[in-house]
């Protein structure tokens, strides 16, 4: 079946400064990527979609200056969370969609936390 | 916009008893209903999922259906165990070709009590 492989699973960052979260799809091609956050107890929340080789569309509320989302490959793509903040500690997690009949495949996360 | 609605947000069973997850969803362009499993720290698991052009499709102990019409679709989890305390989602997306975006429900907490 299809793996997605999101690293790192868990980061600690001062405030203020970056940090990049991959994903990557090992044995499919992945056409598209979704990226998404969950905070404690509440559902999946989609941030962006994003397809090989074209600007990510990012969903209401999202800003994208602060969370850089690059598919530049079939098989990779990243979110850059940039000027960390408190706020922006989260369970951040990747789904990636390809040509397979296999549907959406999630990444097993990555908990950041900001201090 | 898509809105996918679900209940109940807790559920607590006995061992050995089945267990139903409802959602419904409001677009009515949607045509790919995945159910999750996600495990605390983890990233979802796909369970079962169904499109729309099939009523109901079962896995062993999981089955899902769907009705069109109503907008609805559901979880049923029979002979529960243990092991299946976690939380499932419902989603729905209208990408025919995997590629629409996917819209969850709220979630649903399952215990299941041994």
């Amino acid at each position: 079946g299809a793996v997605v492989s999101q690293h790192p699973s868990w980061v600690i960052c001062k405030s203020g400064t970056s940090v990049k979260i991959e994903c990557r799809s090992l044995d499919f091609q992945a056409t598209t990527m979704f990226w998404y956050r969950q905070f404690p107890k509440q559902s999946l929340m989609l941030m962006a979609t994003s397809n090989e080789g074209s600007k990510a569309t990012y969903e209401q509320g999202v800003e994208k200056d602060k969370f850089l989302i690059n598919h530049a490959s079939l098989t990779l793509s990243t979110l850059t969370v940039t000027s960390a903040h408190p706020e922006d500690s989260s369970f951040y997690i990747c789904s990636a969609s390809g040509s397979t009949n296999y549907g959406y495949t999630f990444g097993s996360g990555t908990r950041l936390t900001v201090v | 916009g898509e809105n996918v609605e679900q209940h109940p947000s807790t559920l607590s069973v006995q061992e050995g008893d089945s267990a139903v997850i409802k959602c419904t969803y409001s677009d009515s362009a949607s045509n790919y209903f995945p159910w999750y499993k996600q495990e605390l720290g983890k990233g979802p698991q796909l369970i079962i999922d169904i499109r729309s052009n099939v009523g109901e499709k079962k896995d062993q102990r999981i089955a899902v259906t769907l009705n069109k019409t109503a907008k609805h679709f559901s979880l049923h989890i029979t002979e529960t165990q243990p092991e299946d305390s976690a939380v499932y989602f419902c989603a729905a997306s209208r990408g025919s070709s995997n590629t629409g975006k996917l819209i969850f429900g709220q979630g649903t907490t399952l215990q299941v009590k041994p």
